[in-house]
């Protein structure tokens, strides 16, 4: 996906490891989302971050946590992984909170 | 309670006919809806936005929303089997801190 992109794109863990995923933007927009989607779920929302520090919980935070020290880079963690965070992330971003999303092209994380 | 619905198919539609796809959702104050396209192991793609009451074309798609009834609708005229996918309706809900609330998504099969 252009101006977006998450790495790694596929890992698998162990139970109570931590684990880091990155999302790196070139497009200077402003706000950035972590979703976790799961079977008979869908997508649900995170983390997310509306500038440079600024960030506040989404809908299943427990057991992430995020950074942003940069514009372009969103990080999240995984502070103890559980077979539960078993999941696809995507990272998505927005240039204003009216705006659609641009989705990365996810990360599959399997932790066993 | 989730607050953007979807029915979840799956809708099978044959090639050529129109397929409609609808999503209803809780808040009156929304502003912003959109329509999502996800084709397996694929990340969501934006492919209509619609922000006031009536209809948005784009090529064979059509967006249809009526905030009184708190209903969007997306219509897909000379379906294509490449138009085979799931269809993820999203709302900005004022309870959501106006940050997008995904549809759990219709899948949509065209056949040939």
């Amino acid at each position: 996906d252009a101006g977006i992109t998450q790495s790694p794109r596929h890992k698998v863990t162990e139970t109570g490891t931590p684990v880091t995923l990155r999302c790196h933007q070139t497009e200077n927009h402003r706000y950035m989302y972590w979703y976790r989607q799961d079977p008979g779920h869908g997508l649900r929302l995170i983390h997310y971050s509306y500038g440079v520090k600024d960030t506040d919980k989404g809908e299943v935070s427990d057991g992430y946590s995020v950074s942003r020290s940069k514009t372009e880079d969103f990080l999240l963690t995984l502070e103890s992984a559980t077979s539960s965070q078993t999941s696809v992330y995507f990272c998505a971003i927005s240039e204003s909170q009216v705006d659609g999303y641009t989705f990365g092209s996810g990360t599959r994380l399997t932790v066993v | 309670q989730k607050e953007v619905e979807q029915n979840s198919g799956p809708l099978s539609v044959p090639e050529g006919a129109i397929a409609s796809l609808n999503c209803t959702y809780s808040d009156r104050v929304s502003q912003s809806f959109f329509w999502y396209r996800q084709y397996s192991g694929k990340s969501p793609e934006l492919i209509m936005s619609i922000y006031s009451n009536g209809d948005k074309e784009d090529g064979r798609f059509t967006a249809q929303l009526n905030k009184a009834s708190q209903y969007v609708s997306l219509l897909i005229r000379d379906s294509q089997p490449s138009d085979s996918a799931t269809y993820l309706c999203a709302v900005n809900l004022r309870g959501s801190n106006y940050k997008l609330t995904f549809g759990k998504g219709t899948l949509l099969t065209v056949n040939p």
